[in-house]
This record gives structure tokens, sequence and C-alpha cells, in this order.
């Protein structure tokens, strides 16, 4: 049983505009939401975080938008560059030191 | 320098083999994962520690082995008995008693001939 679905699997975007990639979860004990981007042949790498005690948080061109009663959460990444393209993974866990379950990624390609 | 290491980068394993995979952190950190990345399939648990001396299995143990008798080192073996090893091998460790933030380390791309 898949505990965080992500969608889309592979997007296109052209350079300057918004990717979107939003993430489901089904288990209501979650409590710390990451995204992690990942380059070909490298581990992951944080690149935003939320807790549901927030809807918004936002860090330079990246934002989280978190909907707790949908039990949804999306990353946004405004004025999208090629350098963004990578693979983008959301995750969700419980408390620390505690594994994260992940979605399955997104493959963004930001073209010119 | 902080951070994850994991040796070898890549490694080349014939069948029938065990093979140990190597990660080292110098974060002191207290929990330790083993993850592995298939093509379309995100990252799957392969085991985690969150003290010395202790693991849980995750959701693919079947066919791997790991032990924890420092903090700083967490290695996997993958043996003879898991099916289908070839795959990519990621380590990650956190603070147990802080934000769940997960380092990870560069992988280790394991293929078996």
């Amino acid at each position: 049983q898949q505990q965080v679905k992500q969608s889309p699997q592979s997007l296109i975007v052209q350079k300057g505009g918004i990717s979107i990639i939003n993430c489901a979860y089904e288990n209501t004990a979650f409590d710390y939401f990451p995204w992690y981007q990942q380059f070909p042949g490298k581990g992951p790498a944080l690149l935003i975080a939320i807790r549901p005690d927030v809807s918004e948080k936002k860090e330079g061109r990246f934002t989280i938008s978190f909907n707790k009663s949908a039990k949804q959460f999306s990353l946004h990444i405004m004025d999208s560059q090629p350098g963004d393209s990578a693979t983008y993974f959301c995750a969700a866990s419980m408390r620390a030191g505690t594994p994260l379950v992940f979605g399955k990624g997104t493959r963004l390609s930001v073209i010119a | 320098d902080g951070g994850i290491t994991q040796s070898p980068k890549y490694l080349f394993r014939k069948e029938g083999q065990n093979v140990t995979l190597s990660c080292e952190q110098n974060l002191n950190h207290d929990a330790m994962y083993w993850y592995r990345q298939d093509p379309g399939q995100g990252l799957r648990l392969i085991y985690y520690s969150q003290i010395v001396n202790d693991f849980q299995k995750g959701d693919i143990a079947e066919g791997y082995s790991v032990s924890r008798e420092k903090k700083e080192s967490f290695p996997l073996t993958v043996t003879s008995a898991q099916k289908n090893p070839t795959a990519f091998y990621l380590c990650a460790s956190s603070m147990r008693l802080a934000d769940n933030e997960q380092f990870f380390g560069p992988g280790t791309r394991l293929t078996v001939l």
C-alpha cells in the first residue's frame, strides 16, 4: 500500500514558468513533509520541508502549500530554470528518527 | 567537512556472492537508514537504526542484513538471497530528537553480473 502518492510522473516546463508537483498522503500521523531534489547519479538533497501547523512555506523560488484537511501538499517552483531539471520526491514521516515514506518521484525538465 | 560517505561508488558482484556496502557519517546523528532506489519506484526502506546495537526491518528487508556497532557506521550486506539486487543504494542519517531532516550520502550503484 503506497502511503504517499505523487503526480505527475514527468513534467516539462518552459524556462520562466511555474512547475507544480502534487502529493497526497493517507496516514494522519505524519507530521513532517519534506521535498527532495535529486540529480542523476547523486543522492537526494533536502529542498524544503513543512509541518502541518502551517499552510505554506516559501524559500526563494520554492514554495510548499499544505492542505491538512485534504491530506495533500504541493511544491511550486517559480521562475523555473534549466538548472532545476531534476527528479523531485515528496516524502512524509512521523516523529524524528523515523524513516521517510517517499512518493515515486517527478522528473522535471525545464526547457529554454 | 561533515557529511555522509558511502563506498564504493560502483560495485559489481557475481551472482551468489555476498557484498557489503559501507556508510559512515560524522554528523553525530543518532538514526541511520538504508534505502533502495529503482527507476520509477522512488526510494524504499531496507533497514533503519535509531541507536547503536539496535535496528529495525523496513519494507524490503528480505535478502539484506545490517549491523550498528558504532554510532558513525551502518554497513549493509546484500546477500545471495536477494533475488534482484541490482539497484542504487542510498544511506541517510538524522537526529532522533529533533526535526526529522534526513541527509543522504552519494549512493552506491550495485550491479550483479
